[in-house]
C-alpha cells in the first residue's frame, strides 16, 4: 500500500531557530501533499496544500512567511518552521493522495513532534 | 462548503462489549466519508473508507461503518471491543475542489476507552 514517510520524527529547537520537516511518498508520485498540525488532544488543522512546482495554498491564519513550504520534486515536500518559539510546538503531519482515482484517500505521514525550548 | 461532527468527545465501553463511535456530516455534493485511528504518538491509519459504492463499509480490525445520507451518518461499529482499540478515532470527509483535488475536513475526534 502507499507509504508516506516524515523525518525527523521528534525534534526538540532553542526558540528563534529554524526547523525543516521533510514529508515524503515512498512508492508513489503525489503532485499534492497536505500539513497539518495537531495540538495535544485535538483534531487535525489542515495548514497547507503543498502542490509540487507551484507555490503551498495556506489556510486561513495560518502565516505562509513562518511556515515555507517547498514542493520540489512528486515525491517530496518540506516544512519549514521559521524563527520557532514555544508556541509552535506540536504535532506535525504531512498526507498524501496516493494517485489518480484515489484522490479522495490521504495517506498520513507518522508525523513529527516538535518541541521549541 | 462540508464539515463533520463527532458527537462524542469520550465513549468508554468494557472489553467484549460493542463499540459505537457516531458521525455526521455536511457536504454540498456527494462526499467521501472515512474513519482513521490513531493512537498515542503515531500517525494516522485509515480504518475504512465510503466512496459511493456499497453503503455499508467494512475496515480492518472488525470495524464497519454504514452511510446513512438521510440522516447524514457515517457511524462506525465493532462488535467486540478488544484493549487494543483503545485509541483516538477521526471521521473525515472529503469532497473535490475546482482545482481537482481533495481536501479533508476532520471532525474533533472521539476518545475510545477499553476497560477490562
Amino acid at each position: 500500500g502507499a507509504v508516506v514517510s516524515q523525518h525527523p520524527s521528534r525534534v526538540i529547537c532553542k526558540s528563534g531557530t529554524s526547523v525543516k520537516i521533510e514529508c515524503r511518498s515512498l512508492d508513489f508520485q503525489a503532485t499534492t501533499m497536505f500539513w497539518y498540525r495537531q495540538f495535544p488532544k485535538q483534531s487535525l488543522m489542515l495548514m497547507a496544500t503543498s502542490n509540487e512546482g507551484s507555490k503551498a495554498t495556506y489556510e486561513q491564519g495560518v502565516e505562509k512567511d513562518k511556515f515555507l513550504i517547498n514542493h520540489a520534486s512528486l515525491t517530496l515536500s518540506t516544512l519549514t518552521v521559521t524563527s520557532a518559539h514555544p508556541e509552535d510546538s506540536s504535532f506535525y503531519i504531512c498526507s498524501a493522495p496516493p494517485g489518480q482515482g484515489l484522490l479522495e484517500t490521504q495517506y498520513f505521514g507518522p508525523g513529527t513532534r516538535l518541541l521549541v525550548l | 462548503a462540508q464539515s463533520v461532527t463527532q458527537l462524542d468527545s469520550h465513549v468508554s465501553v468494557s472489553e467484549g462489549t460493542p463499540v459505537l463511535l457516531r458521525c455526521n456530516y455536511s457536504s454540498s455534493y456527494s462526499p467521501s466519508l472515512f474513519w482513521y485511528v490513531q493512537h498515542p504518538n503515531k500517525g494516522l491509519q485509515l480504518l475504512l473508507k465510503y466512496t459511493s459504492a456499497a453503503t455499508l463499509v467494512k475496515g480492518i480490525n472488525g470495524f464497519e461503518a454504514e452511510f446513512k445520507k438521510s440522516e447524514t451518518s457515517f457511524h462506525l461499529t465493532k462488535p467486540s471491543a478488544h484493549m487494543s482499540d483503545a485509541a483516538e478515532y477521526f471521521c473525515v470527509v472529503s469532497e473535490g475542489s475546482s482545482g481537482g483535488s481533495y481536501i479533508p475536513t476532520f471532525g474533533r475526534g472521539t476518545s475510545l476507552i477499553v476497560h477490562p
